[in-house]
């Protein structure tokens, strides 16, 4: 996969947005960039997908660069239940699997 | 979506001994994947689940240690086999309901709730 770059953790105050950064310079024209969540002793849960548009869907936002660089996402009004670890991946393309890295833990602060 | 169903939810296992893992999806999905997740660990991808061949295994595991079948579009099983403590983990299941166009991943993937083995 593209090689994907996250900061190990971030913490964000109940109500405010949580703002999520992952760099993937290496990613190449035709490959999408997925967000998922782990939320503590579940299975991932999908959160969003995008390739060149900003994306937006019940759950969060996506905005990626115009370079396709990095992207970043958004949880517009964090609440506790938003505590969890999230994933940045690129799927090679062709590759049709997931490869996590060790993400995100947000921890979301009364 | 797709819904998950993975059995046993949890197990503790003797050295030595094999256990299987069961996953049933509520609807014929494409592609079938499973991962394990060591304490405090991300996940790792053990190996894809093809329907009606051998499954693909990624690097550093072998089909020896981690047997895996795939009857039909609904199930797959993964065999833990002679189990020592290093192997206690999460495994999970996960699925990938359909295909975007020729080689692109653009839909979402679903994962069951994993199988948390202890091997004592």
């Amino acid at each position: 996969d593209a090689k994907t770059t996250q900061p190990p953790s971030m913490d964000c105050a109940e109500g405010r947005a949580a703002n999520l950064p992952c760099n993937h310079s290496t990613i190449s024209g035709n490959e999408y960039v997925y967000w998922y969540r782990q939320i503590h002793s579940q299975g991932p849960q999908y959160i969003i997908h995008g390739l060149k548009n900003n994306e937006t869907n019940e759950m969060a936002s996506l905005i990626i660069t115009e370079d396709r660089k990095s992207s970043t996402l958004i949880l517009p009004h964090a609440t506790l239940r938003d505590t969890a670890v999230y994933y940045c991946i690129v799927p090679i393309r062709g590759a049709q699997k997931l490869v996590f890295g060790q993400g995100t833990r947000l921890t979301i602060n009364p | 979506s797709a819904v998950i169903s993975q059995k046993p939810s949890r197990d503790i296992c003797q050295r030595g001994t094999s256990l299987t893992i069961q996953c049933q999806v509520d609807s014929q999905v494409t592609m079938m994947f499973w991962y394990r997740q060591q304490p405090g660990q991300s996940l790792t991808l053990i190996a894809t689940a093809n329907q009606g061949s051998e499954a693909t295994y990624e690097s550093g595991f072998v089909i020896d240690k981690f047997p895996i079948s795939r009857p039909n579009l609904t199930f797959s099983t993964l065999t833990v086999s002679n189990m020592s403590p290093e192997d206690s983990s999460i495994y999970l299941c996960s699925v990938d309901p359909g295909q975007g166009a020729p080689g692109i991943l653009n839909t979402e993937a679903f994962f069951g709730q994993g199988t948390r083995l202890t091997v004592v």
